[in-house]
C-alpha cells in the first residue's frame, strides 16, 4: 500500500467560495479515492477517480488526476458551512486492499 | 450501508489493563481493518483482514493483536494497554472489492490512563 500526502493541511475559505486540496503519491495506481471526516465521526468515501480518468464529477465535487506528476486535485465549488471537515486522499494499487491515509486537509468554511 | 458497529463507543482504562474493541458488521465482507488516528498521524493501519481466521499486520501492529473467528466480527485486543495506545480507533471494511472502496465505522475512542 502506498500514502497519499495531502496539501494544504489546513484551508480557511468564506462560505461561496470554492476550496482546492491536492494530493501527491509515489508509485503507480489503480484508482485514487477521496474520503471526507467530519469532526468525532468514520471517514466517508467521497468519490473515485481510475487511472485512465483525468477528471470526475460528483454534484460539487470535481477530481482531477494527473499520472505523470503523480496527483490529485480535489476542488468543491460553492462550499457550505457542512463541508466544513477533514478530506483524505488515498491512493490504491493494482490487487492491494489496504489504503493508507495520509494526516488529510483540514476544510473550514465560515458562513 | 455496511453496517458497521464499533463497541465500545467509548472507553477509559488504566495502563496495564486488557482491552479488547470489536467491530461487527452484518454485510458479509471479507476483508476488514483497523486504523488508529492520532492527531498529527492521520489514520494508520494496525492490523486486517482477508477471511475468517486469515489476518495480517499493518504499519503500526506492536502492542496488539487481532482475531476473526466469524466473518462478522474483527476483534482488536491491546494485552496490556499503555498511554500511547490512547487514540480513537477505527473498524473499516472493503465495500467494493473492484475498486477498494471503504466504508468506515463511527470510532471508538479509548483512554488509557
Amino acid at each position: 500500500s502506498q500514502q497519499g500526502e495531502e496539501d494544504p493541511q489546513a484551508l480557511s475559505i468564506q462560505e461561496g467560495e470554492n476550496a482546492t486540496m491536492n494530493c501527491s503519491y509515489k508509485t503507480s495506481i489503480n484508482n485514487l479515492q477521496w474520503y471526507r471526516q467530519n469532526s468525532g465521526r468514520g471517514l466517508v468515501h467521497l468519490i473515485l477517480i481510475r487511472s485512465n480518468e483525468r477528471e470526475k464529477h460528483s454534484g460539487r465535487l470535481r477530481v482531477t488526476l494527473d499520472t505523470s506528476k503523480k496527483s490529485s486535485s480535489l476542488l468543491i465549488t460553492a462550499s457550505r458551512a457542512a463541508d466544513t471537515a477533514s478530506y483524505f486522499c488515498a491512493p490504491s494499487g493494482a490487487g492491494s486492499y489496504q489504503l493508507t491515509f495520509g494526516k488529510g486537509t483540514k476544510l473550514s468554511v465560515i458562513p | 450501508d455496511a453496517g458497521i458497529t464499533q463497541s465500545p463507543r467509548h472507553k477509559v482504562t488504566e495502563t496495564g489493563t486488557p482491552v479488547t474493541l470489536r467491530c461487527h458488521q452484518t454485510e458479509n465482507h471479507r476483508y476488514m481493518y483497523w486504523y488508529r488516528q492520532d492527531p498529527g498521524h492521520g489514520l494508520r493501519l494496525i492490523h486486517y483482514s482477508y477471511g475468517v481466521k486469515d489476518t495480517d499486520k499493518g504499519e503500526v501492529s506492536d502492542g496488539y493483536s487481532v482475531s476473526r473467528s466469524k466473518t462478522e466480527d474483527f476483534l482488536l485486543t491491546l494485552e496490556s494497554a499503555t498511554s500511547s495506545q490512547t487514540s480513537v480507533y477505527f473498524c473499516a471494511v472493503t465495500r467494493e472489492v473492484n475498486t477498494g472502496e471503504l466504508f468506515f465505522g463511527e470510532g471508538s475512542r479509548l483512554t488509557v490512563l
